[in-house]
């Protein structure tokens, strides 16, 4: 039973305007979540944290919110470029070793 | 730093076939994580290692497979016999936890087909 899951399996947007990916969890113990961008034939690379005792958190364009009572997680970038395209992981966690992935947001930005 | 290296980036093998993939950890990380990406599970845990000493194995699908480190900066994950539903993008990642860094860097993936 997957204990992150990530219900919309990809999603276009024009470029320049807002992209939101979603994530809902189950485990109420987890207490840190990330977010990983993957290119095609490479690994997912480190994108953004937050930590449970946060709600939200910034770097740039992109900001990751967090809803602990409804557990949602939500990945906003604005604004949006074509080299954004790429899937997008969130990730969860209540030790910092263990994390457990979603299946994943394929992201279209289109030009 | 060259980041996680992993090889072979590509392996084709027949089914029954022995498969060793290869990890080398990021200088100064002492954690070490192998997981597995397929379309119908998403990116999934096989097992992690903490100091050279596997920690969570339970992620490792059965007996088939089994993971080493023999040293600090090395790792392997064996799949013995191979079956064709092993077929998937293998990850290792490591990272040097510590309070407020949980941050896991991945290698570029192997992915294995097995006919």
């Amino acid at each position: 039973d997957q204990q992150v899951k990530q219900n919309s399996p990809s999603l276009s947007v024009q470029e320049g305007r807002i992209s939101i990916l979603n994530c809902d969890y189950t485990n109420s113990m987890f207490d840190y979540f990330l977010w990983y961008k993957k290119y095609p034939a490479e690994g997912p690379t480190f994108l953004i944290s937050i930590s449970s005792i946060k709600d939200k958190n910034e770097d740039g364009r992109f900001t990751v919110f967090l809803n602990k009572s409804a557990k949602h997680l939500s990945l906003h970038i604005v604004p949006s470029q074509p080299g954004d395209s790429a899937v997008y992981f969130c990730a969860a966690s209540r030790d910092i070793n263990k994390f457990y992935f979603g299946s994943g947001t394929k992201l279209n930005v289109k030009p | 730093d060259a980041g996680v290296i992993q090889s072979p980036r590509h392996e084709v093998t027949e089914m029954g076939q022995e498969v060793t993939l290869r990890c080398k950890l990021i200088s100064g990380h002492n954690s070490l994580f192998w997981y597995r990406q397929t379309m119908m599970r998403g990116l999934e845990l096989l097992i992690y290692f903490n100091n050279n000493v596997p920690i969570d194995d339970s992620g490792m699908p059965e007996d088939r497979f089994s993971a080493k480190m023999p040293n600090a900066s090395f790792s392997t994950l064996k799949i013995q016999p191979s079956e064709p539903r092993d077929s998937a993008v293998y990850f290792c990642a490591s990272s040097f936890p510590a309070e407020g860094v949980y941050e896991q860097y991945f290698g570029p993936g192997t992915r294995l087909t097995v006919t």
